[in-house]
């Protein structure tokens, strides 16, 4: 079974500074995804940014990028240049690449919040 | 495009009743799955609906049950509900050709066990 563990409940930021949210996961297996989700307030799980486990590339969208340790098994979001749109809940999770749509695997959550 | 869409927002229910929540999918997207969300919690995976059938299940009793439609939308049936079943309910869709891309969220289900 696979499990994601997000070790940093909560995390405060100041607008335009840089945040970097943690995460690890355990599996066996080789080939999955890794995404981070966020969930403001309106409830609504909204993707940041996707990780395929075969590419050695870190992903990044705009402000949004992560770290890819695939033998630690580790996977951190940066937030650079935050701003308070980016106060939500952040979630870490894991798929594995069955070829198929397959279950979301999620860590507990780092609730963060941008102040000014 | 409305996205995925669930109904209804909140419902508030006695212990021992029966709750039907419903999904209707992103336009375009075949698949659907169903996620709870306990206050506090990362969601955790219920099932999954493909063609009309179960295809994953995750580790939730048999009072769990689900159904979809040849439209694709979908439901979740909660029997017996106990106290611990009040949670947020998301509906997760996707396309069975590009399921690995995004898999888009509803605004969920508040449901209350009282």
């Amino acid at each position: 079974a696979q499990t994601v563990t997000q070790s940093q409940p909560e995390m405060s930021v100041q607008e335009a500074e840089t945040v970097t949210l943690s995460c690890t996961y355990d599996t066996s297996e080789n080939n999955y995804y890794l995404f981070w989700y966020k969930q403001p307030p309106s409830r609504q799980m909204i993707l940041v940014i996707r990780q395929e486990a075969y590419k050695q590339q870190n992903a990044t969208e705009n402000r949004f990028s992560v770290n890819f340790q695939k033998a630690a098994k580790s996977f951190s979001l940066k937030i650079s240049d935050s701003q308070l749109g980016d106060t939500a809940m952040y979630f870490c999770a894991f798929t594995l690449n069955t070829g198929t749509a397959s279950k979301l695997t999620f860590g507990t959550g780092t609730r963060l919040q941008v102040t000014l | 495009d409305a996205g995925v869409t669930q109904s209804p927002t909140h419902l508030i229910k006695t212990r021992g009743q029966q709750v039907t929540l419903r999904c209707s999918p992103k336009s375009g997207h075949d698949t659907v799955s169903w996620y709870q969300q306990a206050l506090g919690q990362g969601p955790q995976f219920i099932f999954q609906y493909y063609e009309e059938e179960e295809r994953q299940r995750g580790n939730f009793p048999d009072r769990f049950s689900g159904h979809q439609f040849p439209n694709y939308s979908s439901e979740l049936n909660v029997n017996a509900l106990l106290l611990g079943d009040s949670a947020l309910y998301l509906c997760a869709s996707s396309t069975e050709s590009d399921w690995n891309t995004e898999a888009f969220f509803g605004q969920g289900t508040r449901l209350t066990v009282v």
